[in-house]
């Protein structure tokens, strides 16, 4: 059955740096988000993506975030300058169309010290 | 504005014993909603969704959720508990505004205790 996939699985940076996050959707796949949990908090949306470009992004989406899906398989979440409280575990999810559900891969943990 | 409360972050109950995982969503529109589950060191996996067809939803592994509209909640049940369903369970709704993004409760952590 094919599956979202998320690498690394764990990521340890140093509060500062530049932190890249990757994500394979689902290969017919057309809208990708990224969501994310806060240790002991709840999953929280960050943005969504289609035909190349942010369809929408919470608050928690500023500046420092950038997504980007460089060829036709990957999905990115980047982080430019990494905060202590961006510690996270990281999910990308995909939906074939607006209205279908959405399929989640693992999850990707960032710890920033 | 959309949201989710699930009561109980934590519940336990016997193997064999009855399940139930509350969740009680707001939402100005009709909404869908969605139950998962997350397993040790794995990702969120689709249990079952509603989305405004049959109010009693059927989905793996034996779970099944209705959706009461006039008390605003999609509580998941399984008859019987089985070791295998000790995991984290979110209850999740649907905003479409604009895109389809999900609000989640907190979650539940099911134990299944012998």
């Amino acid at each position: 059955e094919p599956e979202v996939t998320q690498t690394p699985s764990h990521q340890v940076t140093q509060m500062g740096q530049e932190v890249i996050l990757r994500c394979v959707p689902i290969s017919n796949h057309l809208y990708f988000y990224w969501y994310r949990q806060i240790l002991g908090q709840k999953v929280e949306f960050l943005v969504s993506f289609y035909n190349n470009e942010i369809s929408e992004k919470s608050e928690i989406f500023d500046d420092q975030f950038s997504v980007e899906r460089p060829d036709g398989s990957n999905f990115t979440l980047k982080i430019r300058s990494t905060k202590l409280e961006d510690s996270a575990m990281y999910f990308c999810a995909s939906s074939t169309d607006l209205y279908y559900e959405q399929y989640f891969g693992p999850g990707t943990r960032l710890t920033v010290t | 504005a959309q949201s989710v409360t699930q009561l109980g972050s934590h519940v336990s109950v016997s193997e064999g014993a009855l399940v139930l995982l509350r969740c009680n969503y707001s939402s100005s529109v009709p909404p869908y909603l969605f139950w998962y589950v997350q397993y040790p060191n794995q990702g969120l996996q689709l249990l079952l969704k509603y989305t405004s067809a049959a109010t009693l939803v059927k989905g793996i592994n034996g779970f099944e959720a209705e959706f009461k509209k006039s008390e605003t909640s999609f509580h998941l049940t399984k008859p019987s508990a089985h070791m295998s369903d000790a995991a984290e369970y979110f209850c999740a709704v649907s905003v479409t505004s604009g895109t389809y993004k999900y609000i989640f409760g907190t979650g539940t952590r099911l134990k299944v205790l012998a």
